[in-house]
């Protein structure tokens, strides 16, 4: 597609709820990216995948939190029996192996766990 | 790891002014730097970047100066207009050889208002 959609655009849960959020990068975008934006805060790095590699897990706040890549295309970022401090928007980013190009964000899906 | 300091918080100047964002990093093995930008309900939009071999960089009325001694780069823009009004992010990256990459970490934004 033109440009990195997820989906849902607003997603509302209650607390311990399991939900799914979805990313479908740039096509050709090898490098896939979550990020956590909370209300007036900074960009908080989540996972990051490459190609076929071992993703990049590093920034998962606990173990509630997965996400896998499937044939290398789209990603499902799943956010196991939601906390309210889960609330916040995801936004999911791809870009070109090198890079060069910067990143691509999507609008993200703002999550509400009441 | 890498953090990213980003001042101001917020900024308000009067259309026609300069706004200038600052940030600073930590890991010297940082070697790019971009800007984004993020409107109301959008997610961030690449503005300008810049990478540490070379110390300025210009685009219409933007421009990125980085000085790799203080570990600091920043964000200009000149002529202010309304729509510039938004919240902008630095960021910092190792870029590795034959363009291989790690995540970009970000400051904490930067909400800029333009008034008319």
């Amino acid at each position: 597609g033109a440009g990195v959609s997820q989906s849902p655009s607003n997603k509302v849960t209650e607390k311990g709820k399991d939900v799914e959020l979805r990313c479908d990068p740039i096509s050709g975008h090898t490098a896939l990216y979550w990020y956590r934006q909370s209300l007036g805060q900074g960009l908080e790095f989540l996972i990051y995948f490459q190609g076929n590699s071992a993703p990049d897990k590093s920034g998962l706040p606990s173990d509630r939190f997965s996400a896998e890549r499937t044939g290398g295309s789209v990603s499902t970022l799943t956010i196991q029996r939601t906390q309210q401090e889960d609330s916040a928007v995801y936004l999911c980013a791809s870009s070109q192996r090198t890079g060069r190009y910067g990143y691509t964000f999507g609008s993200g899906t703002r999550l509400t766990v009441v | 790891g890498e953090n990213v300091e980003q001042h101001p918080s917020t900024l308000s100047v009067q259309e026609g002014d300069s706004a200038v964002i600052k940030c600073t990093y930590s890991d010297s093995a940082s070697n790019y730097f971009p800007w984004y930008k993020q409107e109301l309900g959008k997610g961030p939009q690449l503005i300008i970047d810049i990478r540490s071999n070379v110390g300025e960089k210009k685009d219409q009325r933007i421009a990125v100066t980085l000085n790799k001694t203080a570990k600091h780069f920043s964000l200009h823009i000149t002529e202010t207009q309304p729509e510039d009004s938004a919240v902008y992010f630095c960021a910092a990256r190792i870029e590795g050889y034959g363009g291989s990459q790690g995540n970009l970490i970000f400051g904490k934004g930067t909400k800029l208002s333009v008034k008319p």
